[in-house]
């Protein structure tokens, strides 16, 4: 089993739409919990970055960690074409050593 | 993209090249890592440098070589690579000391071995 699972999509939605997007993890030891989004050809760009359990709030974007259940979502509200992008989960215990999901890709239709 | 910068952006080589890859960051950051990130697979860490020293080793083929010469530049040294090892290669950085930080990634370079 990996540490940090992810679909890989393709999610397909149309413009306008919410977008929610998922990880679940085994590794209980993990605190940080980190999105990047990754346009074709480009480097992963920190969107968001939270501690432990509960939600946190950027504009169009909100992300949720619940601890519990070891599942962390992304939630991106009135979804535009420039969203299109891979997203990366990514986590982080007591060390500085990042694991990351798969991705998942999202396109979104004008 | 200019807090860590990658040169070269795209690289072709043969089997039998030797060549470098750059990574510079400008964000005052005191950790580097080099990850390799294939197609359909998660980003693979392969080297950690932290105060100019290397903290980590990911059993990466000896024919990837890392240098840091200081906190802002890291190398990766390329000799007798294989197809396989045709990938994105990605820089990244970070400030240890600060838990509300993470680390941030370079543009990456583009590696095709034929």
């Amino acid at each position: 089993q990996k540490e940090v699972e992810q679909d890989p999509g393709p999610l397909s939605v149309p413009e306008g739409a919410i977008v929610s997007l998922n990880c679940t993890y085994s590794n209980s030891a993990f605190q940080y919990f980190m999105w990047y989004r990754q346009y074709s050809r480009k480097g992963p760009e920190l969107l968001m970055y939270t501690y432990s359990s509960g939600n946190k709030e950027d504009g169009r974007f909100t992300a949720q960690v619940d601890k519990s259940s070891k599942y962390i979502s992304l939630f991106i509200r009135d979804s535009q074409p420039s969203d299109s992008a891979t997203y990366l989960c990514a986590m982080e215990g007591a060390g500085n050593m990042l694991t990351f999901g798969g991705g998942t890709r999202l396109m979104v239709k004008p | 993209e200019t807090g860590v910068t990658q040169t070269p952006r795209h690289l072709v080589m043969g089997m039998t090249n030797k060549k470098s890859l750059k990574c510079e960051q400008h964000l005052g950051h005191n950790a580097m890592y080099w990850y390799k990130q294939s197609a359909k697979k998660p980003l693979e860490l392969m080297f950690v440098y932290n105060f100019k020293e290397q903290t980590e080793n990911n059993s990466v083929p000896s024919r990837f070589s890392p240098e840091c010469p200081n906190s802002s530049h890291l190398f990766l040294h390329l000799h007798t690579l294989q197809p396989e090892d045709s990938a994105l290669y990605l820089c990244a950085s970070r400030h240890t000391g600060f838990r509300t930080d993470t680390q941030y990634f370079g543009p990456g370079t583009r590696l095709t071995v034929l």
